[in-house]
């Protein structure tokens, strides 16, 4: 099973930023959080990753909370082709270099 | 230059009948996996190796053989298809053993199987 809940579904008006969170209650010391998102049933796509401080790259902002018990994906100016499932994703650390993703967040961009 | 690509994108078979799924990367990564995206749309693991060894075998039919000749190739060959087969399946790959928490997974673009 996932160890992250994600709301299902979320809109956002084009421009505007979007804030996705994430809920990893039972993360452990030395695991990632990790976000991927997949367009229209293209393979998923890699935005960003973080341990405990906060991470920003030319996608995305990835806020942790500080008992890292949950998370935030920002999109700062979000555009109609940010329309995708996005996947927040806690890896396991044990060397079995497995992914397990959860239903995700629909996010829909809005003209 | 594609990274992680696949063939064929799409697949129409009867079922069974034994088809295969040809997956290669180009970014130099020594771990390629395998994962079945179903019609709910979730997305699980099926496979991995690492430098042509299986690290990752998760509960998958013995119909599913995946095959890896070099490091840059990993191959899924499925036997006697059934139509609950009927999925899109993605290849991936990645650099493990890097800095702790860095091995980004590179997806291909999939290969939708539909068994009739």
């Amino acid at each position: 099973d996932a160890k992250t809940t994600q709301p299902t579904s979320m809109d956002c008006a084009e421009g505007r930023a979007a804030n996705l969170p994430c809920n990893h209650s039972t993360i452990s010391g030395n695991e990632y959080v990790y976000w991927y998102r997949q367009i229209h049933s293209q393979g998923p796509q890699y935005i960003i990753h973080g341990l405990k401080n906060n991470e920003t790259n030319e996608m995305a902002s990835l806020i942790i909370t500080e008992d890292r018990k949950s998370s935030t994906l920002i999109l700062p100016h979000a555009t109609l082709r940010d329309t995708a499932v996005y996947y927040c994703i806690v890896r396991p650390y044990s060397g079995t270099y497995k992914y397990i993703f959860g239903t995700g967040t629909r996010l829909k961009v809005l003209a | 230059d594609t990274a992680v690509s696949q063939t064929p994108k799409y697949l129409v078979t009867q079922m069974g009948n034994d088809k295969s799924i040809k997956c290669e990367q180009n970014l130099g990564h020594d771990t390629m996996y395998w994962y079945k995206q179903d019609s709910k749309k979730f997305l699980k693991i099926m496979f991995s190796y690492n430098n042509k060894e299986l690290i990752i075998n998760e509960t998958v039919p013995n119909r599913f053989s995946p095959k890896s000749p070099d490091k840059a190739h990993l191959n899924l060959h499925i036997n006697s298809l059934e139509l609950g087969d009927s999925a899109v399946y993605f290849c991936a790959s990645s650099q493990e053993g890097s800095a702790l928490g860095t091995d980004t997974q590179y997806f291909g673009p999939g290969t939708r199987l539909t068994v009739l």
